[in-house]
């Protein structure tokens, strides 16, 4: 079974830039997943996906994040216009969902970089 | 508000030794859940274990073992007879009821195993 896949795994680019990742989740996971990680510290819930529709993105900064998953399926996350605090790891997960397991797949991430 | 703390930054043993990793929860909920994950240097995080509040049972699956204490709480996780392998940061995480999959993380203790 395919596990999470994230792409692109490194990016740097300069403050104010803007930035994509993308996130394909375990074939029929219906919950999906992004946090943020910065270094030295735990995984940070951003946005959190049922299907399409949105469970949770209270810790999301939406005046420069926003997050996608148009057809239930693969997610993008977007950063406009970055900062040099948003440097960080940013993972996606997936999961079964629905029943609250806690059980969450992760990808292996992307490393952003902000100068 | 939840809360997971990790006081233990680094730890570093020797192959064979026994460590345990401490972990520190708050919540004012009565039914929440607990976890652990391992983060390899690849990345992606592992799930390794998950408690439900009514279950204080300590569990043991091979060489790891969880003690769950409410009256402390606590959850620590220890290691028996450590190996090279094991080294990974690893995080102990809470959820509650109204959402059970988003995971509150604590920062992390990095395990150096060597040999």
């Amino acid at each position: 079974e395919a596990g999470v896949a994230q792409s692109p795994r490194y990016k740097i680019i300069e403050k104010r830039q803007s930035v994509a990742f993308w996130c394909n989740p375990i074939s029929g996971h219906a919950t999906l997943y992004w946090y943020q990680q910065i270094l030295g510290q735990g995984p940070k819930l951003l946005i959190q996906f049922q299907n399409n529709g949105v469970v949770d993105d209270s810790q999301l900064p939406k005046d420069r994040f926003s997050a996608e998953r148009l057809k239930g399926v693969d997610s993008t996350l977007k950063i406009q216009p970055a900062k040099l605090e948003d440097s960080a790891v940013y993972l996606c997960a997936s999961s079964s969902g629905g029943h609250g397991t806690g059980e969450l797949f992760f990808g292996e991430g992307s490393r952003l970089t902000v100068l | 508000a939840q809360k997971v703390t990790q006081a233990q930054t680094e730890i570093s043993v020797v192959e064979k030794e026994d460590v345990t990793l401490d972990c520190v929860y708050e919540t004012r909920d009565t039914t929440y859940y607990l976890f652990w994950y391992k983060q390899p240097p690849s990345g992606e995080l592992v799930f390794l274990i998950r408690r439900n509040s009514f279950d204080e049972q300590n569990e043991i699956s091979g060489r790891y073992s969880w003690n769950f204490q409410k009256s402390t709480s606590s959850f620590n996780f220890t290691i028996t007879a450590s190996q090279v392998v094991d080294s990974a940061v690893y995080f102990c995480a809470l959820s509650v009821i109204y959402n059970t999959d988003k995971l509150i993380f604590g920062t992390g203790t990095r395990l150096q195993v060597f040999p």
